[in-house]
Parts: C-alpha cells; sequence; structure tokens
C-alpha cells in the first residue's frame, strides 16, 4: 500500500537536546511538507520542499532544519533553538506544489521534559 | 493574506441530525478550498475539495460543501450524522497563486447519542 509513515508516533526530548522526525513516502510524490499542530489551532507550514535537495521555509521555520536527499525521504530535526516544541508534528506529501491534495502521516507526538 | 475563519471551536449534535459546520476564508481571489478530517491522534483524511465548476461539492462519507463566493464561504453539511463521524474538521484554501494552503483553526464535531 501506498503512503507516509512517520516514526516514532510518541518521542520524549529532554530540554536542551536535538531530536529528528522520521517522515517516509512510498507515492512517488516530489513535494512534501512538515506541519506543527498545537490545540486549538490550524496547521502551521514548518518547512516545504519541491524537489529533491532543494526546501523552503514555511511560517514558523525558526528552530528547525530539514533536509531533502532522497525524494521518499524528508526528516525534520527540532533543535534546542526551538524554545516550545512539545506538539504533534504531521508530514505531508503532493504530486507537486501545485497540486491540490496533499496525503498527511499518521504524526508524531514530541513531548519536551 | 489569506486567512481562514472556522466560526465554531466546536459543535455538539444528537446522532442522525443535520450539521454545518462553516468556513470562510478573507480573499475573493481565485481559491481553491478543501475540507479535511482528523480523527483522534492521526493524521488528516481529505473530505473533499473545490477547485472549478459547479458550487456543490459532494465528497466521502456523506458530507458535501457549497462554495459561495460572493460570501466567501465554504460550509460543510451532512443530512445525518453517525457517532462515527466524531472527529475535528478543518477548512483550508489555496491562492492559486502559491498554492500555499492556510489552514482554519479546525472544528470539533461531538455526537451526542
Amino acid at each position: 500500500d501506498g503512503g507516509i509513515t512517520q516514526s516514532p508516533k510518541y518521542l520524549f526530548r529532554k530540554e536542551g537536546q536535538n531530536v529528528t522526525l522520521s517522515c517516509e513516502q512510498n507515492l512517488n510524490h516530489d513535494a512534501m511538507y512538515w506541519y506543527r499542530q498545537d490545540p486549538g489551532q490550524g496547521l502551521r507550514l514548518i518547512y516545504y520542499s519541491q524537489i529533491v535537495n532543494d526546501f523552503q521555509k514555511g511560517d514558523i521555520a525558526e528552530g528547525y532544519s530539514v533536509s531533502r536527499e532522497k525524494k521518499e525521504s524528508f526528516p525534520l530535526t527540532v533543535t534546542s533553538a526551538q524554545k516550545n516544541p512539545t506538539a504533534f508534528y504531521l508530514c505531508a506529501s503532493s504530486l507537486g506544489l501545485a497540486d491540490t491534495e496533499q496525503f498527511f502521516g499518521p504524526g508524531t507526538r514530541l513531548t519536551v521534559l | 493574506a489569506q486567512s481562514v475563519t472556522q466560526l465554531d471551536s466546536q459543535v455538539p449534535v444528537f446522532e442522525e441530525a443535520p450539521v454545518e459546520l462553516r468556513c470562510n476564508y478573507s480573499s475573493s481571489v481565485s481559491v481553491y478550498l478543501f475540507w479535511y478530517v482528523q480523527y483522534p491522534n492521526q493524521g488528516l483524511q481529505l473530505l473533499l475539495k473545490y477547485l472549478s465548476g459547479s458550487t456543490l461539492v459532494k465528497g466521502i462519507n456523506g458530507f458535501e460543501a457549497e462554495f459561495n463566493k460572493s460570501q466567501t464561504s465554504f460550509h460543510l453539511r451532512k443530512p445525518s450524522v453517525h457517532i462515527s463521524d466524531t472527529a475535528e474538521y478543518f477548512c483550508a484554501v489555496s491562492d492559486r497563486s502559491n498554492y500555499q494552503l492556510i489552514w482554519g483553526a479546525g472544528t470539533k464535531l461531538i455526537i451526542k447519542p
């Protein structure tokens, strides 16, 4: 089955540590996205990538970093510079940036202790 | 800049009753419109989308939405809800010039038995 996988489902981190969230897709999509979701708020775009080796900052990129070395993979690193990282993180993909439908992974819930 | 307003943070409704979830967006320029559903602790799934053509759009699970350009609205409706419809529903708008999705804050649909 084609789809998007995110791991781990739950992640706990101590303050001051970097942590990397995994996102893999086998849909052969060019575009991939990372969103942050907080209670009572809509999704906010962290980073997006149109093609391999290219990515752009979204609305709330500070304290986060990404890489896109392979078409299938778009890992997100939450750095110690992110002041309030506890949130639900969603990865998505689409055929292209101009494509109209995004497909979502199941999410990773990050808690900073 | 485009913005999306979901007027109700929660909508309680009795099982088998009709429901309407409201969504308004700010800009009247050409847009694509979407409704996504999120079940607890899961990713988002596309319910329906408006790209062009008929203003009444039918989606999965018996949902439909009507695009009203003059009122810049895209309200979601279902004639008879089921307990399995308990979820959070997100409206999103894509400006045709940059294709990035702008998200509403979400509406939790609470089904009362």
